[in-house]
């Protein structure tokens, strides 16, 4: 059974970091592409960062470009984003999503999430 | 940015009943279109990829349609456990945008 298991989150005041983790299970993690994916409170959910099975293709949404660095372990099957200079609009529950192995992004497997509050 | 824009925004319907739910995209995306479902403090899950593809697991009510920048995604029989949000998301280029959703609950 495909796991995904995000820790990390808190509470957090505006231009402070935090690092997200995602631990993942029940699958060859390293064959998959990985994203993180945000909602806001009473929001859709919001794509973030994507990242290649070796790391050699990231991309990010433009929000967070500059401020957010994703990246992953194969050898822990782990997958993180760092976050830096937070904003109260990144204020949401971020999701690691397991995404495609080849061709077009489908997120077949999500975690329960992990909030992050940006607030003085 | 490609945009993404779901209709209804929130429908009432019973259960039995054929659903319909549209999401225009901005310009042409072919078939990379995927569809999702949301409870109430849950994550997201898979329903449709491609279009018009069932991920497994996915009761066969579900279906998906379309390409190009018009896509409909229908449940020929709505059943208790359907009223969720749905979204829709382009999977043709980054950002990975979803439409705003649609709030299926119950007359």
């Amino acid at each position: 059974e495909v796991q995904l298991v995000e820790s990390g989150g808190g509470l957090v005041q505006p231009g402070g970091s935090l690092r997200l983790s995602c631990a993942a299970s029940g699958f060859t993690f390293s064959t998959y592409w990985m994203s993180w994916v945000r909602q806001a409170p009473g929001k859709g959910p919001e794509w973030v960062a994507n990242i290649q099975q070796h790391g050699s293709e990231i991309y990010y949404l433009d929000s967070v470009k500059g401020r957010f660095t994703i990246s992953r372990d194969n050898a822990k099957s782990s997958l993180f984003l760092q976050m830096n200079s937070l904003r109260a609009e990144d204020t949401a529950v971020y999701y690691c999503a397991r995404d495609k192995e080849a061709g077009a992004t489908k997120l077949d497997s999500w975690g329960q999430g992990t909030l992050v509050t940006v607030s003085s | 940015d490609i945009q993404m824009t779901q209709s209804p925004s929130s429908l009432s319907a019973s259960v039995g009943d054929r659903v319909t739910i549209t999401c225009r995209a901005s310009q042409g995306i072919s078939s990379y279109l995927n569809w999702y479902q949301q409870k109430p403090g849950k994550a997201p899950t898979l329903l449709i990829y491609g279009a018009s593809n069932l991920q497994s697991g996915v009761p066969s009510r579900f279906s998906g349609r379309g390409s190009g920048t018009d896509f409909t995604l229908t449940i020929s029989s709505l059943q208790p456990e359907d009223f969720a949000i749905y979204y829709c998301q382009e999977s043709s280029k980054v950002p990975l945008t979803f439409g705003g959703g649609t709030k299926v609950d119950i007359k």
